[in-house]
């Protein structure tokens, strides 16, 4: 039962605008998100995360967005610089439980192009 | 900045046989996170160690084990290996249990043939 999903597997946005990453979420214990990017044939990075305390968090170009009410998360990046090219995992913890468990979705390939 | 190392980067083996992954934390990192992506899915945790002791478990199988040592360095060890075993290995690591602060090495992707 994947408790993380993201729906769409790919996205494709011209440089310099808006990408939008979508994520949903089905637990409500759930009360911190990351978003992590993904190059092939490296490990995952962090990008930024969120506290269920908040529905905004911006690092520069990269604001993630959280809708409790509608257990769904975004991640904004503007402008998008085809170097954001990658795979982007959104993932979901219950801090108050489990000492670190990650639940994942399945990631959205992202392609900037010029 | 040291990150975590895992080794081996690849790795075939045959049905039946055995395989051990290694994973090296970054320096003062007491926690080491297991994950396992096949192809087309999500990560998926398996499990963690916190001061040398499980902390939490996943969907891992029983054909698998792992440990940490007192070093802190993890092995995820894999028996009986099977062709769905073939997934990219994930470790992460964290100074005490702060998710958030995870860092990822590059992974070991096993093939089993």
């Amino acid at each position: 039962d994947q408790q993380v999903k993201q729906n769409s597997p790919s996205l494709s946005v011209q440089e310099g605008r808006i990408s939008i990453l979508n994520c949903d979420y089905t637990n409500s214990m759930f009360d911190y998100f990351l978003w992590y990017k993904k190059y092939p044939a490296e490990g995952p990075t962090f990008l930024i995360s969120i506290s269920s305390i908040k529905d905004k968090n911006e690092d520069g170009r990269f604001t993630v967005f959280l809708n409790k009410s509608a257990k769904h998360l975004s991640l904004h990046i503007v402008p998008s610089q085809p170097g954001d090219s990658a795979v982007y995992f959104c993932a979901a913890t219950d801090r108050g439980s489990t000492l670190g468990r990650l639940y994942f979705g399945r990631g959205t390939q992202l392609t900037v192009w010029p | 900045a040291a990150g975590v190392i895992q080794s081996p980067r690849h790795l075939i083996k045959e049905k039946r046989e055995t395989a051990t992954l290694k994973c090296y934390p970054i320096p003062r990192h007491d926690t080491v996170y297991w994950y396992q992506q096949g192809p087309g899915q999500d990560p998926q945790f398996l499990i963690s160690f916190y001061e040398k002791m499980q902390s939490d478990k996943g969907s891992i199988p029983d054909r698998f084990s792992a440990q940490q040592f007192s070093d802190y360095h993890s092995e995820l060890n894999m028996s009986s290996l099977e062709l769905g075993d073939s997934a990219l290995y994930f470790c992460a690591s964290s100074f005490g249990t702060a998710i958030s602060e995870a860092f990822f090495g590059q992974g070991t992707r096993l093939t089993v043939v």
